[in-house]
């Protein structure tokens, strides 16, 4: 499975911007970068997907560098409610699905 | 259109028992795939399963087993089971463009405990 880093945790104020880095090495030619949040007691819901460059959607937006071999998960402006594990998601070069450990984010007031 | 469903969502069970999940994907997907929870372990993932057959496999051992029917529903087994099975296994379905897994939609998953 491929190796894909987070950090940990990351704590930040309400308003602020999340910025979440994962890499992902073993990354497939053709392999896509998705990020999922996860809430207690949940299964993991979608934020992002991309392949290449910048990628925006309502909620977040996803940069990436032209190697791949990284990803980095930008939340503008994030609320309570963004108190999450955020997870990536890519395949590496056996093309099986791999989770990064995760990042917990804790928005405070 | 309906989400993923799980069943059941809560099951107890002993060591040595087996138990089977059960899955139903969104309809239209075709792409279904398995993941087991833990505290320790965070997300990690079993098999997926395309057109009933198993495509990628995680790093489990051979107690754990799955499958796919014809009407994508899928089914995952797990063998003589270990007190370590405890977890919460999710269920995920998606759509596919050409080899790509989309978006990956998940269920609320089904609690296992092994005493």
């Amino acid at each position: 499975l491929a190796k894909t880093t987070q950090p940990i945790s990351m704590d930040s104020y309400e308003g602020q911007e999340v910025n979440i880095t994962c890499s992902h090495n073993n990354i497939a030619t053709n392999d896509y970068i998705t990020w999922y949040q996860q809430f207690p007691s949940q299964g993991p819901r979608f934020i992002i997907q991309g392949y290449k460059t910048k990628v925006t959607n309502e909620v977040a937006s996803l940069f990436i560098p032209a190697d791949r071999k990284s990803s980095t998960l930008s939340l503008p402006r994030v609320s309570l409610s963004d108190t999450a594990v955020y997870y990536c998601l890519v395949g590496d070069s056996d093309y099986k699905l791999s989770f990064g450990a995760g990042t917990t984010v804790t928005v405070r007031a | 259109k309906a989400g993923v469903t799980q069943t059941p969502r809560y099951l107890i069970k002993t060591r040595g028992q087996q138990v089977t999940l059960s899955c139903s994907p969104i309809s239209g997907h075709r792409s279904v795939s398995w993941y087991q929870q833990t505290p320790g372990q965070g997300l990690q993932f079993l098999f997926e399963y395309f057109s009933e057959t198993q495509r990628n496999k995680g790093n489990f051992p051979g107690r754990f087993s799955g499958r796919q029917f014809s009407n994508s529903r899928s089914e995952m087994n797990v063998s003589t089971l270990e007190l370590g099975d405890s977890a919460l296994y999710l269920c995920a379905s998606s759509g596919l463009a050409g080899d790509h897994l989309l978006e990956q939609f998940f269920g609320p998953g089904t609690r296992l405990t092994v005493l």
